[in-house]
């Protein structure tokens, strides 16, 4: 199974900052990647899938880059309604893998 | 509107075979490509994907459970269906299903999940 290491494991960050996650494969995925929020006690929520597409509905402050092996997601001026865990899934290589999750909380 | 809704038993007992039903709406699984997948999630841990079943009928279980898991779909093509066999106190979770476009594919559509707890 392909091995989704993402990083950090939490993070804290104050209102208006600009946050960075990222999510390395143990081989390359092809930029078949995406990225999901989760909020306690609700089911995971896609933001982004083939590495850098937007899903419908979804800020345009979330965006998602890479290739190869290293991915990450970049949440622009952060809001109060983004703390949530994130998790990056590989889908070129079955099964499909989850990332460990990184929690952001507010500063 | 896609809605997924899953369902089961709460809770069960170690070695018992755990049963679970995916319903959904607003899409049909007899469309060319659909896919609903089963992904579960012990509390505070991550996501991981179990089995899942095709508009065609075709079922893909994850390797490392693919012993103790059946994947399953009603002839009206409304609901999915998810047997586990001989659980044990690892396999208490929430579990999910799931569409997507492809075996291969991102999940754009979650159901709200159903808590399975086993204990003696």
């Amino acid at each position: 199974d392909i091995r989704m290491t993402q990083s950090p494991a939490s993070l804290s960050a104050s209102l208006g900052e600009t946050v960075n996650i990222e999510c390395l494969a143990s081989e390359d995925i092809y930029s078949d990647l995406a990225w999901y929020q989760q909020k306690p006690g609700k089911s995971p929520q896609l933001l982004i899938y083939n590495a850098n597409s937007l899903q419908n509905g979804v800020p345009s402050r979330f965006s998602g880059s890479g290739s190869g092996t290293q991915y990450s997601l970049k949440i622009n001026s952060l809001q109060s309604e983004d703390v949530a865990t994130y998790f990056c899934q590989q889908y070129n290589n079955y099964p499909n893998t989850f990332g460990a999750g990184t929690k952001l909380e507010l500063k | 509107q896609v809605t997924l809704k899953e369902s089961g038993p709460g809770m069960l007992q170690p070695s018992k075979t755990l049963s679970l039903t995916c319903s959904f709406s607003g899409f049909s699984l007899s469309t060319s490509g659909m896919v609903v997948s089963w992904i579960r999630q012990p509390s505070g841990k991550s996501l991981e994907w179990l089995a899942a079943i095709d508009w065609d009928g075709d079922k893909y279980y994850n390797p490392s459970l693919k012993s103790r898991l059946t994947v399953s779909k009603d002839t009206s093509n409304t609901q999915v269906f998810l047997k586990i066999t001989s659980v044990d106190i690892a396999d208490t979770a929430t579990y999910y299903c799931a569409r997507s476009l492809t075996i291969a594919a991102w999940f754009a559509y979650w159901g709200q999940g159903t808590l399975v707890t086993v204990s003696s």
